[in-house]
C-alpha cells in the first residue's frame, strides 16, 4: 500500500459526461502528480499541483481539469467525455516535487465511457 | 524521439536465475533522475527503485539492483532469484532537471516479465 488514495476505483459512464476523480495524497506529501495510462498512448504525464499551485502541465485535454485544495486532495475533472478517454487514471504524490523525489502512486481509477 | 526505450516487450525467466530488463534514455540534462516500476496485473503501480544522474554508484533495493552506465545512456533494471511474484510489467521512468518540467515522469512502452516456475 503506497498510501496514496484514489476514488473511486472503477467508473462507467456514457459519451459526453462528466466525472471527477479523486485523489489524496501520502501524509506529508505536497505535490500530486495525475497520469493516464491507455493501451495506444502509453502512461503519459497529465499535470501536476505543489501545495495547491499547478507546476507543470502535460498532455492534458482542455475537456480536462484538476485542482488541488487546501487539504491537499486533489480532483481530476474529465468533461465531454469521449470514447478514447476510458484509461487507467493514476495520482501520484511526491514529498516536494523536486528532482530527488520518488513519486508513489495510487491504485488507479479505472474509467470506462461506452 | 523516444526518450526512454524499452526494446523488450516480454521476457521470460526461470524462477531463481536472474534477469535483466533493458532501458535507454535520451536527454540533455545533466541532472536527471532514472526509476522502475512494477505495474501486476491488478493494475497498481510500484515503486522499485531509484537512481540519481550524480550517483557515484549503482542503486540497490533487496533484489533490485541497477546496472546504470551513463556514457552509454541505459539504465538496465537486475532482477536476481526471480520468484513468480515477479511476474508483472515493468517500466522504466525518467525525470529530467530543467525547471519547466516540472517534476513530470516519462515512461517507456514497459516490459512484460514472465517468471516460469
Amino acid at each position: 500500500d503506497s498510501g496514496v488514495t484514489q476514488t473511486p476505483k472503477h467508473l462507467i459512464t456514457a459519451t459526453g459526461q462528466r466525472v471527477t476523480l479523486r485523489c489524496s495524497p501520502r501524509s506529508g506529501d505536497l505535490s500530486v502528480y495525475w497520469y493516464q495510462q491507455s493501451l495506444d498512448q502509453g502512461l503519459q504525464f497529465l499535470i501536476q499541483y505543489y501545495n495547491g499551485e499547478e507546476r507543470a502541465k502535460g498532455n492534458i485535454l482542455e475537456r480536462f481539469s484538476a485542482q488541488q485544495f487546501p487539504d491537499l486532495h486533489s480532483e481530476l475533472n474529465l468533461s465531454s467525455l469521449e470514447l478514447g478517454d476510458s484509461a487507467l487514471y493514476f495520482c501520484a504524490s511526491s514529498v516536494e516535487g523536486g528532482n530527488t523525489d520518488t513519486q508513489y502512486f495510487g491504485p488507479g481509477t479505472r474509467l470506462t465511457v461506452l | 524521439a523516444q526518450k526512454i526505450t524499452q526494446t523488450q516487450p516480454g521476457m521470460f525467466v526461470q524462477e531463481k536465475e536472474a534477469v535483466t530488463l533493458d532501458c535507454t534514455y535520451d536527454t540533455s540534462d545533466p541532472s536527471y533522475g532514472l526509476f522502475w516500476y512494477k505495474q501486476p496485473s491488478s493494475g497498481e503501480m510500484i515503486f522499485l527503485i531509484y537512481q540519481g544522474s550524480y550517483d557515484q554508484q549503482n542503486a540497490t533495493e533487496g533484489r533490485y539492483s541497477l546496472n546504470f552506465q551513463k556514457a552509454r545512456k541505459s539504465a538496465n533494471l537486475v532482477i536476481s532469484a526471480s520468484q513468480l511474484g515477479d511476474s508483472a510489467m515493468y517500466f522504466c521512468a525518467m525525470r529530467e532537471g530543467r525547471e519547466t518540467s516540472g517534476s513530470r515522469l516519462t515512461f517507456g512502452e514497459g516490459t512484460q516479465l514472465t517468471v516460469n516456475p
